[in-house]
C-alpha cells in the first residue's frame, strides 16, 4: 500500500523567503505526482503535475521536483507572499491517488 | 478544458435522510471517476473507484451500503450517502480521470461537497 509523508506538517516564514516543501511516498512504480493547493473550506488547485518520467515542472515561482528512485518530491516556491499561505497537498498516482496530510503554509506580512 | 463540477456545494439535512450528490465532467468524458471525503483538517481519503457501467469497486472499510455509486454516463457519477448520520459529516470531493488525454493519468477534481447532518 502506498503511504506518502509530507515534511513538515506546517510552515510560518516572513514573506519573501522561499519555501521547500517535502513528500516522500514508499513504492516507485507510480504514474506521476501532483502538487495541490487547498484554501480552508475549498476544494483542491492542482499546481504542477510531474510524470514519472520527468524530473521536474515549473510554473512562474513554482517548481517541483521529482527522485522517483528514492520516493522523493520537493515543492520549491520561490518569493513567498501572503497570499501563498494554504495547505499544500502531495499526491502519488499509482493508478489510485494517494495523499500526503499536508503542509499548512503561512505566509506573514 | 478538464473542468469537473460538483452539485450541490454544500447540503444540510436530518439524521437519517439520504443524500445524492453529482458528480459531472463538463467538456471531457471520463470512464473512470473518484470519490474522495475529507474530514476537518485531515487530508483525502479515496472512498471508492467508479467505473462508467459498471460496479464501483470500495476502498476497504467504506459501506458499499451506505455510499452507493452509480455511474450511469461518461460525464455523470453520484455518490448517495443512505440514512446520513452525523459521523457522515465531511467534504466529499470526486475527480475524473480525461481517457481523451494520452496517458489520460491525471484526476482533474470538482470543488467538493459539505455534507452536514443534524
Amino acid at each position: 500500500k502506498q503511504e506518502v509523508t509530507q515534511i513538515p506538517a506546517a510552515l510560518s516564514v516572513p514573506e519573501g523567503e522561499n519555501l521547500v516543501l517535502n513528500c516522500s511516498f514508499t513504492d516507485s512504480a507510480i504514474y506521476n505526482l501532483q502538487w495541490f493547493r487547498q484554501d480552508p473550506g475549498k476544494g483542491l488547485t492542482s499546481l504542477l503535475l510531474i510524470q514519472s518520467s520527468q524530473r521536474e515542472q515549473t510554473s512562474g515561482r513554482l517548481n517541483a521536483s521529482l527522485d522517483k528512485s528514492s520516493g522523493r518530491s520537493t515543492l520549491y516556491i520561490a518569493a513567498s507572499q501572503p497570499g501563498d499561505s494554504a495547505t499544500y497537498l502531495c499526491a502519488v498516482n499509482d493508478y489510485k491517488l494517494s495523499f500526503g496530510a499536508g503542509t499548512t503554509v503561512t505566509v506573514r506580512a | 478544458g478538464a473542468v469537473v463540477s460538483q452539485h450541490p456545494s454544500w447540503v444540510i439535512c436530518k439524521s437519517g435522510t439520504s443524500v445524492k450528490i453529482e458528480c459531472r465532467s463538463l467538456d471531457f468524458q471520463a470512464t473512470t471517476m473518484f470519490w474522495y471525503r475529507q474530514f476537518p483538517k485531515q487530508s483525502l481519503m479515496l472512498m471508492a473507484t467508479s467505473n462508467e457501467g459498471s460496479k464501483a469497486t470500495y476502498e476497504q472499510g467504506v459501506e458499499k451500503d451506505k455510499f452507493l455509486i452509480n455511474h450511469a454516463s461518461l460525464t455523470l457519477s453520484t455518490l448517495t450517502v443512505t440514512s446520513a448520520h452525523p459521523e457522515d459529516s465531511s467534504f466529499y470531493i470526486c475527480s475524473a480521470r480525461d481517457v481523451g488525454v494520452a496517458g489520460g493519468n491525471e484526476q482533474f477534481f470538482g470543488p467538493g461537497t459539505r455534507l452536514t447532518v443534524l
